[in-house]
């Protein structure tokens, strides 16, 4: 069944390191491939999308890498700050795009 | 500001009884999504719509139905509530003609079923 696996622990970085969270999928050939950010109590936001013949998207402080031949995906956040603290999501969409499905999640905690 | 509104946003039942929750959006968008968020699963779709009276399951369909019969609204109905759906249940769209592009989503709706 497809698959896709986030880091379940936690990641705690100090203030203006950066900030490196994975993302491996299993059975699924993805069109594309998104993150998304979610603070407690509230929906997802959408941040990044990254379509399969791209190797790198950026955006601000943000970058993802999208590798179709090791099935992964990496986030990072450059400089990264208190306010950074959230949990990310790693979402994939197949052609048709019409089911989005989601990993469960990387807790990241910036310390000032 | 994606215009999604969910109803009720808490709302605790007992089991057996039935639930129904609301999605209200206001710009019209043809793909509407909802999601279940538990804790060590993420999130897992439920039911999509992609049109008035146009729906089709997701992965965790069991025990759900939904009903569009206007644009704007996506109803999530649980028909005989059970305490294995406990869970926060969010509302999606995604704009355009849906083979792209970006999820958005509503605040949530917390459920209890005890």
């Amino acid at each position: 069944s497809q698959k896709i696996e986030q880091n379940s622990e936690a990641l705690n970085i100090q203030e203006g390191k950066t900030a490196t969270l994975t993302c491996n999928y299993t059975n699924y050939s993805p069109a594309y491939l998104q993150w998304y950010r979610q603070d407690p109590g509230r929906g997802p936001v959408f941040l990044l999308l990254i379509r399969e013949n791209e190797k790198e998207k950026r955006k601000e402080r943000l970058k993802v890498t999208f590798d179709t031949t090791l099935k992964q995906s990496l986030f990072h956040i450059t400089a990264s700050q208190p306010a950074d603290s959230a949990t990310y999501l790693c979402a994939l969409d197949n052609t048709g795009g019409f089911k989005t499905i989601f990993g469960a999640g990387t807790r990241l905690f910036v310390k000032a | 500001d994606a215009g999604i509104t969910q109803s009720p946003r808490h709302k605790v039942t007992e089991t057996g009884t039935p639930v129904t929750l609301r999605c209200h959006q206001t710009e019209n968008h043809r793909y509407m999504y909802w999601y279940r968020q538990d804790p060590g699963h993420g999130l897992r779709l439920i039911h999509y719509s992609y049109g008035v009276k146009d729906t089709d399951k997701g992965e965790v369909s069991d025990g759900y139905s939904v009903s569009r019969s206007k644009t704007e609204d996506f109803l999530l109905t649980l028909e005989s509530a059970t305490s294995s759906q406990t869970s926060v249940y969010f509302c999606a769209i995604k704009p355009g003609q849906g083979d792209t592009g970006e999820l958005f989503f509503g605040e949530g709706s917390r459920l209890t079923v005890l």
